[in-house]
């Protein structure tokens, strides 16, 4: 079974652009969680999306938006970015919302310049 | 005071210790508590979860809750150097409530020694 993948890997943006990143989960899954992770706030939930509605969501402003098609798929957009915005951002997915066992992709490294 | 607090290490030790990886929490409303691994460049990968207090054990890892305490441990028996990663400790709420978000820890680099 193929994992969560994630595209693109690397991504290198300037500041006031915006950037798109996309999630395919596991086959099968339906829930889709989006995390940015740095070294000085590691770990950070950004969303959750389930059956193409978001169902939870993180302390992040409202320039990081997502969403979830009717085939799972996610993509995660961040607007007018900011050099704080440098991270590398995680998608996982689960079978179910709230759901204990997410699997996560290898993540996107954005660098914003 | 924040949610969930790990010592970042990093953490040394030779092959074949017993490793020992705590975190600690402040929101009782915790009742789900995971501990992921992740390699560098790669993403998080789950190792265990427990719910409530007690212990877990999976082959060379064995997970601890202490509810009254706040407080978890991931033990690991006769590390081995491909245990050498990132060690996340990760929790949430039950499903019942508004906020049932995994809250993680900011991890523990360990590294197992030949």
């Amino acid at each position: 079974k193929a994992g969560v993948t994630q595209t693109p890997r690397y991504l290198i943006k300037t500041r006031g652009q915006q950037v798109t990143l996309s999630c395919s989960p596991i086959s099968g899954h339906r829930s889709v969680s989006w995390y940015q992770q740095t070294p000085g706030q590691g770990l950070q939930f950004l969303f959750e999306y389930f059956s193409e509605t978001q169902r939870n969501k993180g302390n992040f402003p409202g320039r990081f938006s997502g969403r979830q098609f009717s085939n799972s798929r996610s993509e995660m957009n961040v607007s007018t970015l900011e050099l704080g915005d440098s991270a590398l951002y995680l998608c996982a997915s689960s079978l179910r919302l709230a759901w204990n066992e997410q699997f996560f992709g290898p993540g996107t490294r954005l660098t914003v310049l | 005071q924040k949610e969930v607090e790990q010592d970042p290490g990093p953490l040394s030790v030779p092959e074949g210790a017993i490793v020992s990886l705590n975190c600690t929490y402040s929101n009782s409303a915790f009742q789900y508590f995971m501990w992921y691994r992740q390699y560098s460049r790669k993403g998080p990968e789950l190792l265990m979860y427990t719910y409530s207090s007690g212990n877990k054990e999976d082959g060379r890892f064995t997970a601890q809750v202490d509810k009254s305490s706040k407080y978890i441990s991931l033990f690991i028996r006769d590390s081995q150097p491909s245990d050498s990663a990132t060690y996340l400790c990760a929790m949430r709420e039950d499903s019942g409530g508004s906020n049932y978000k995994l809250t993680f820890g900011k991890g523990t680099l360990l590294t197992v020694n030949p």
